[in-house]
């Protein structure tokens, strides 16, 4: 049971280039989150997916695009990056409301932008 | 989903109980309040949640106070591996989770 796997873990990226991080989870969570993590900051939360098909914007939408075409998957996408996207990218999955709400991580995406 | 207010450092020795306070004032009914915490740069680490009645797990304990307003998350014996950031979240679907408490344990 791998929880939920983030790919990749490294990426190096010039101002422009795009690119998409996928977020994969194996334990059929209807729930699924993208945050940003800079240093020395909490989370923000980028988007977030109540179900398959279905996306919602939190805090910090901008520049980011989401697609949640099959339940397992999260996808992130940077259309054009820029130096301010230069993060640390986590995703997370939960059951639906009713369960104990717990939120699982990945181990994180570590994202520069030169 | 209603905000939380945290302070942003605290001590506490080791062995020692540690308390962390949160208000959330603006709580509404159907909202349950979360912690986490995360240690270094790896994912936050789920702790302990609650609604309306305190609970313990063999983690913590979360008090919330009658008005909901405001809750605490007690460590019984606080040890160096309890030095991390702890996120207090009150939520439905979105899970903020604001700029926590850092909290060093001290030997």
């Amino acid at each position: 049971n791998a929880g939920v796997t983030q790919t990749p873990k490294f990426r190096v990226l010039k101002t422009g280039q795009s690119m998409t991080l996928l977020c994969a989870q194996d334990m059929n969570h209807e729930y699924m989150y993208w945050y940003r993590q800079d240093p020395g900051m909490g989370l923000r939360l980028i988007h977030y997916s109540v179900g398959e098909g279905t996306t919602a914007k939190g805090e910090v939408p901008d520049g980011y695009n989401v697609s949640r075409l099959k339940k397992q998957n999260f996808l992130l996408g940077l259309e054009s990056a820029a130096p301010s996207q230069t993060s640390v990218y986590f995703c997370a999955s939960r059951g639906t409301s009713g369960s104990s709400g717990e939120l699982f991580f990945g181990e994180g995406s570590r994202l520069t932008v030169l | 989903d209603a905000k939380t207010t945290q302070p942003p450092s605290m001590d506490c020795a080791e062995g020692r109980a540690a308390n962390l306070p949160c208000n959330h004032s603006t709580i509404s009914g159907n909202e349950y309040v979360y912690w986490y915490r995360q240690i270094h740069s790896q994912g936050p680490q789920y702790i302990i949640h609650g609604l309306k009645n305190n609970e313990t797990n063999e983690m913590a304990s979360l008090i919330i106070t009658e008005d909901r307003k405001s809750s605490t998350l007690i460590l019984p014996h606080a040890t160096l591996r309890d030095t991390a950031v702890y996120y207090c979240i009150v939520t439905g679907n979105q899970f903020y989770f604001g700029t926590g408490t850092s909290l060093t344990v001290i030997p």
